[in-house]
């Protein structure tokens, strides 16, 4: 079946301009993460949404930074004014229900590459 | 606090070579979920395996073994007879029961020569 999908898949964009990453999670899968990557280093947790739970945003580095997600499909990570630091890989990431104790495996998206200049 | 370390940040070893890629782990949580990952150059992050705190069983599929030691608390990951497509970053990743967040070490850039 079809895999995590994310949109764009480049996006360059000046600094102090508005950005809207959007992420196609498995179908089925209610539990969704976002992940930054910047360049040569390892994964940043951002958020996590589980179903209709209020999502985790301890990640989230300032308030620039807001995600939503509908139901248990689409999610959308949005950066505002953004800054040269925000230029990183960003991931998404589905899974199934975690809840009950059992913790599934992350299957990721292709990214979307942000640079800010 | 939960931590994952990943020592070795780049080695390089010729092919057919074997090589182990070391993760070790912090947390005082006694249930928890053990995750490595592959990243080629592509990008896009592969799942490899998953293991739970209470299965201390090593694990072998294929050319690839786990060895997991809540001892020594490390979650070590052998390639045998390495392969040139088994270039790649390797991420090893650690979630605790009772939290969201899946904490990722700095991964190992692994370069596998001809």
């Amino acid at each position: 079946g079809a895999g995590v999908s994310q949109s764009p898949s480049n996006k360059v964009t000046e600094k102090g301009k508005d950005v809207e990453l959007r992420c196609d999670p498995i179908s089925g899968h209610t539990a969704l993460y976002w992940y930054r990557q910047r360049l040569g280093q390892g994964l940043e947790f951002l958020i996590y949404f589980q179903g209709n739970s209020a999502p985790d945003k301890s990640g989230l580095p300032s308030d620039r930074f807001s995600a939503e997600r509908t139901g248990e499909s689409v999610s959308t990570l949005t950066i505002q004014r953004t800054q040269q630091e925000d230029s990183a890989v960003y991931l998404c990431a589905s899974s199934l229900d975690g809840s009950g104790g059992y913790s599934y495996e992350q299957y990721f998206g292709p990214g979307t590459r942000l640079t800010v200049t | 606090a939960q931590k994952v370390t990943q020592a070795q940040t780049e080695i390089s070893v010729v092919e057919k070579e074997d090589v182990t890629l070391d993760c070790v782990y912090e947390t005082r949580d006694t249930t928890y979920y053990l995750f490595w990952y592959k990243q080629p150059p592509s990008g896009e992050l592969v799942f490899l395996i998953r293991r739970n705190s209470f299965d201390e069983q090593n694990e072998i599929s294929g050319r690839y073994s786990w060895n997991f030691q809540k001892s020594t608390s490390s979650f070590n990951f052998t390639i045998t007879a390495s392969q040139v497509v088994d270039s790649a970053v390797y991420f090893c990743a650690l979630k605790i029961n009772r939290d969201d967040k899946i904490i990722f070490g700095k991964g190992t850039r692994l370069h596998i020569l001809p």
